[in-house]
């Protein structure tokens, strides 16, 4: 059965202090890892798509990092304009529709001043 | 980057009525669209997948004729939550995979519909 699962559910961080969000994902045959930010009230904002083990993807102060288990994302110095629901997911392999993905729950960034 | 917008954003309606939701990809052309539900501090639930100019496929537990999804171009889908009960409040978010992009998927602004 595919899962992703992200941890940690919320996540304060003072600002400047970098810090790595965690999704884990059993899948079969993976065809794509996506992150999404999302605000509250607003659909997810695409950040990142990653394709195979050791891939790496940056975008200001946030990297992603894919394994053959898990990604990570890396936040750099986050500031307040950086809270915001981080949501992980993965589009499967074999037997799958063309953008069908699977979500995991999402970790809640709160970066305070 | 492609854009794809839902309207309204929000609607209020009364048990028992019908209420539709558009979804609409701006600069791009979408075979495929996607519809989602999701609750307070819960993740995204896929409720649909929607083919152009063929029957929507719905997951499991997701009633067809409650959630009627209409995919009549490729730049259009609507879903209509027929007969809404207080149950159905939510937040759906549809999302819209551009055709020859490869992976890539973008999702709308969402619609939050409170049934009263």
């Amino acid at each position: 059965e595919d899962q992703v699962t992200q941890s940690p559910e919320a996540l304060r961080l003072q600002e400047g202090e970098s810090s790595s969000l965690n999704c884990s994902y059993t899948v079969s045959g993976l065809r794509g890892l996506f992150w999404y930010r999302q605000d509250p009230g607003k659909g997810p904002e695409f950040l990142f798509t990653l394709y195979s083990a050791g891939e790496e993807k940056e975008k200001e102060r946030l990297k992603a990092t894919l394994t053959k288990k898990e990604s990570f994302l890396h936040i750099t110095a986050p500031k307040p304009e950086d809270s915001a629901t981080y949501l992980c997911a993965v589009r499967p392999g074999r037997g799958s529709t063309l953008g069908r993905l699977y979500f995991g729950r999402g970790t809640q960034l709160t970066v305070w001043p | 980057g492609a854009v794809v917008s839902q309207h309204p954003s929000w609607v209020i309606c009364k048990s028992g009525t019908s209420v539709k939701i558009e979804c609409r990809s701006l600069d791009f052309q979408a075979t495929t669209m996607f519809w989602y539900r999701q609750f307070p501090k819960q993740s995204l639930m896929l409720m649909a997948t929607s083919n152009e100019g063929s029957k929507a496929t719905y997951e499991q537990g997701v009633e067809k004729d409650k959630f009627l999804i209409n995919h009549a171009s490729l730049t259009l889908s609507t879903l209509t939550v027929t007969s809404a009960h207080p149950e159905d409040s939510s937040f759906y978010i549809c999302s819209a995979r551009e055709a020859g992009s490869g992976n890539t998927i973008y999702f709308g602004e969402g619609s939050w519909l409170t049934v009263v």
